[in-house]
């Protein structure tokens, strides 16, 4: 079974700041992991996902997320946080073995940038 | 270039009554994914299809629920004789194979109100 845990329900963190956002997972084989960003009453939009390689991942409105297999992590972070990047945030697991690769996703973390 | 679309975006069902929830998937994408999303709780899968062909539903409740993706046409998810309970956000989302690297492109969502 796979598994994926955002520990944070909430991040507050100040405009100007670094942000992380935390993510775990727990698969059987190799990960396949994905953020996503969901905006009040919107569908869910793909930031940037890890598939092999470099473990540092570069997505979209300067976001990245290091893979870490030892801590089996692939936290989310920005340099400078903006207001706009205020959202609920998902991280998402896939395996590569056999069936039919259906993704865990966390239940989510909201992220509140004060100005 | 169109993405994932639903409709309708909102729709008011009283119980017992039947709710239909249509997606057409991004151009030359043939698999569709329906999720759940209720509040504090994160998305939960339901079904995964591909043209004509149910390939996964195991988070699908085995009473009142069923889905279908027709060789032409959006994909539907049915609710038959609904309850408050099935009050909540249903999102589609899309991708161009099967692959567990796929990104998924979801839909804006239909927000399902029971009263």
């Amino acid at each position: 079974a796979q598994s994926v845990a955002q520990p944070e329900d909430q991040v507050n963190v100040a405009e100007g700041n670094p942000l992380t956002v935390k993510c775990t997972y727990s698969v059987s084989g190799n990960p396949y992991l994905f953020w996503y960003v969901q905006y009040p009453n919107r569908g869910l939009q793909f930031l940037l996902k890890y598939i092999t390689g470099d473990n540092l991942v570069k997505g979209s409105y300067g976001f990245e997320a290091e893979f870490n297999k030892s801590q089996t992590s692939f936290h989310l972070k920005k340099p400078s946080a903006l207001v706009s990047d205020s959202a609920l945030y998902f991280c998402a697991v896939r395996v590569a073995s056999g069936g039919s690769y259906i993704p865990t996703f966390g239940r989510g973390t909201s992220l509140i940038v004060h100005p | 270039n169109a993405g994932v679309m639903q409709n309708p975006r909102h729709l008011v069902r009283r119980r017992g009554q039947e709710a239909r929830l249509r997606c057409s998937p991004m151009k030359g994408h043939s698999h569709v994914y329906w999720y759940r999303q209720l509040p504090e709780e994160g998305l939960k899968f339901m079904v995964y299809l591909q043209k004509e062909n149910i390939i996964d539903e195991s988070g699908m409740p085995k009473e009142r629920f069923s889905a279908e993706f027709p060789k032409e046409g959006p994909s539907i998810l049915r609710i038959q004789q609904v309850v408050r309970g099935d009050s909540a956000a249903y999102f589609c989302a899309s991708s161009p194979q099967g692959l567990p690297t796929d990104t998924q492109y979801f839909g804006p969502g239909t927000r399902l109100t029971v009263l």
